[in-house]
């Protein structure tokens, strides 16, 4: 078990308000990342980090910033949602096999409506 | 040719039947590649890594084969509980360890 847990679970929200969600992880792993997932597109990475206060833009990053003051949580945030937002939002950590590939487990999903 | 791409499905079989998904990638340097497994509404889960030319974990093979770019998971004796979203994942190097998902492909199994 990975033990990563994503809040919150489901949000309902409005157009234009902020929203943040938060992805925890007690094994000290250093790579991190959010993806979203929408029918027909599959998950699309929009963040990861590689480190404390160290992070880099995937491949749908616009109107979404992130951080990362601790090893342990990843925050995503929306500055000013809008219902193209609504997704189930995936964080995940990367682990690295015994072969040396580095395979991805991820949190429960953090499903996001916006109205 | 796509990063990723697979066949959406849906594959309904029954019970006991074999059943195999292709799914093509486009980065010739790639070295890992993955399937991984989703139910209905949860998080995608590791199924199995692929290793060079294929490796076999109970009624599930995976097969890589690099000339033509492809990776395959084949299925024996599907059981209902196969029923499920398998996704193709091949890595992505300008993004750290990142990997790069196909749409999935959907299997019904059915008594």
């Amino acid at each position: 078990d990975a033990g990563i847990t994503q809040s919150p679970r489901h949000k309902v929200t409005e157009t234009g308000t902020p929203v943040t969600l938060r992805c925890h992880q007690t094994e000290n792993h250093r790579y991190m990342y959010w993806y979203r997932q929408d029918p027909g597109h599959g998950l699309r990475l929009i963040h990861y980090s590689y480190g404390v206060k160290d992070t880099d833009k995937g491949e749908v990053s616009d109107g979404y910033s992130v951080s990362r003051s601790k090893t342990e949580d990843f925050l995503l945030t929306l500055e000013s949602a809008t219902s193209s937002q609504t997704s189930v939002y995936f964080c995940a950590i990367s682990e690295t096999q015994g072969t040396g590939a580095n395979v991805l487990t991820f949190g429960a999903g953090s499903r996001l409506t916006v109205l | 040719r796509k990063e990723v791409e697979q066949d959406p499905g849906p594959f309904n079989v029954p019970e006991g039947a074999t059943v195999a998904f292709n799914c093509t990638y486009s980065n010739s340097a790639s070295q890992s590649f993955f399937w991984y497994r989703q139910d209905c509404r949860k998080e995608p889960k590791l199924l199995m890594s692929v290793y060079s030319s294929g490796n076999e974990d109970g009624r599930f093979t995976a097969q890589l084969n690099r000339a033509s770019q492809y990776i395959s998971l084949l299925i024996r004796d599907s059981k209902l509980s196969d029923s499920a979203t398998y996704l193709c994942v091949v890595p992505r190097y300008q993004a750290g360890t990142a990997l790069i998902f196909g749409k999935g492909t959907t299997l019904s199994v059915s008594s």
